[in-house]
C-alpha cells in the first residue's frame, strides 16, 4: 500500500554509466518531483511535472532527464553519470496548486565510483 | 529568489521542550510546512500552517507563525529519545510548484 515508491533503494555504479530511478505514486495526484538531497542533507528540487508542464531547476545539468509514461509514474534517467552526483533522490508527488505539500517516496541511494 | 533558512543542530534533553526555528522569504506563500526526516528514511510531513493563521496545534505539535517577521518555529512538548531526526522547514517556490526546503535542523535529545 506505499503512496510513492522508488526502485531501486541503493545504486552503486561506475562513473560515465546510464542508470534510470524508478517512481510511482498510487495517490491520484497529478504532479510528480525529483528531489536531490546531497551529503550535507541538503534537498534541492530538480524537477515538477505534471500532465501538461515540465519544470526544470536550471542548476539541474542536462544529463538529467525526466519521463512520465503516465500520470503515476516519472522516472530519472541519467547519463554519462559522474562522482558529484551521488547523493540520496527522492520523489514526491502531490495534488499541486495552492497547497503544495508533497508525500515522498523512501528515497533511492545513488553512489559513483 | 526564495530562500529558507534555519539553524542546523539542536540538542534537548528527554522531556525538555524543543523549539525549531526557521525564516522564508517568499511572503505570498500560503502554505508553510514541516517535515520531518529519520535517518536513512524518506520525509515525512509533520504539520503544515496556513498563513492566515498565527498558530496550530497537533498533539505535542504547536507550530507558530510571524508572517511580518517571517518566522516560522516548531515546538514539540515534551520531546522524546523517537524524536531525533532532521526538521525541515519549507515554502512553496514562486511558481507554487514545488517546496523550497530549508538545510534541516539536526534535532538530538538526550536520555
Amino acid at each position: 500500500d506505499t503512496a510513492v515508491s522508488q526502485t531501486p533503494k541503493y545504486l552503486v555504479t561506475q562513473m560515465g554509466n546510464d542508470k534510470s530511478i524508478k517512481c510511482e505514486q498510487n495517490l491520484g495526484h497529478d504532479t510528480m518531483y525529483w528531489y536531490k538531497q546531497d551529503s550535507k542533507k541538503f534537498l534541492k528540487i530538480m524537477f515538477s511535472y505534471n500532465n501538461k508542464e515540465l519544470i526544470i531547476n536550471e542548476t539541474v545539468p542536462n544529463r538529467f532527464s525526466p519521463k512520465s509514461p503516465d500520470k503515476a509514474h516519472l522516472n530519472l534517467h541519467i547519463n554519462s553519470l559522474e562522482l558529484g552526483d551521488s547523493a540520496v533522490y527522492f520523489c514526491a508527488s502531490g495534488i499541486g496548486g495552492m497547497n503544495t505539500e508533497a508525500f515522498f517516496g523512501q528515497g533511492t541511494r545513488l553512489t559513483v565510483v | 529568489g526564495e530562500d529558507v533558512e534555519q539553524s542546523l543542530f539542536l540538542s534537548v534533553r528527554e522531556g525538555d521542550s524543543s523549539v525549531i526555528n526557521c525564516t522564508y522569504t517568499d511572503s505570498s506563500s500560503t502554505y508553510l510546512y514541516w517535515y520531518k526526516q529519520e535517518p536513512g528514511a524518506g520525509l515525512q510531513l509533520l504539520t503544515y500552517i496556513f498563513s492566515n493563521m498565527d498558530m496550530k496545534q497537533d498533539q505535542r505539535l504547536t507550530v507558530l507563525l510571524n508572517k511580518k517577521d517571517k518566522h516560522l518555529s516548531l515546538r514539540i512538548a515534551d520531546t522524546q529519545t523517537g524524536d531525533s531526526a532532521i526538521y525541515f522547514c519549507a515554502e512553496k517556490d514562486q511558481a507554487g510548484t514545488a517546496l523550497i526546503f530549508g538545510k534541516g535542523t539536526t534535532l538530538s535529545v538526550s536520555s
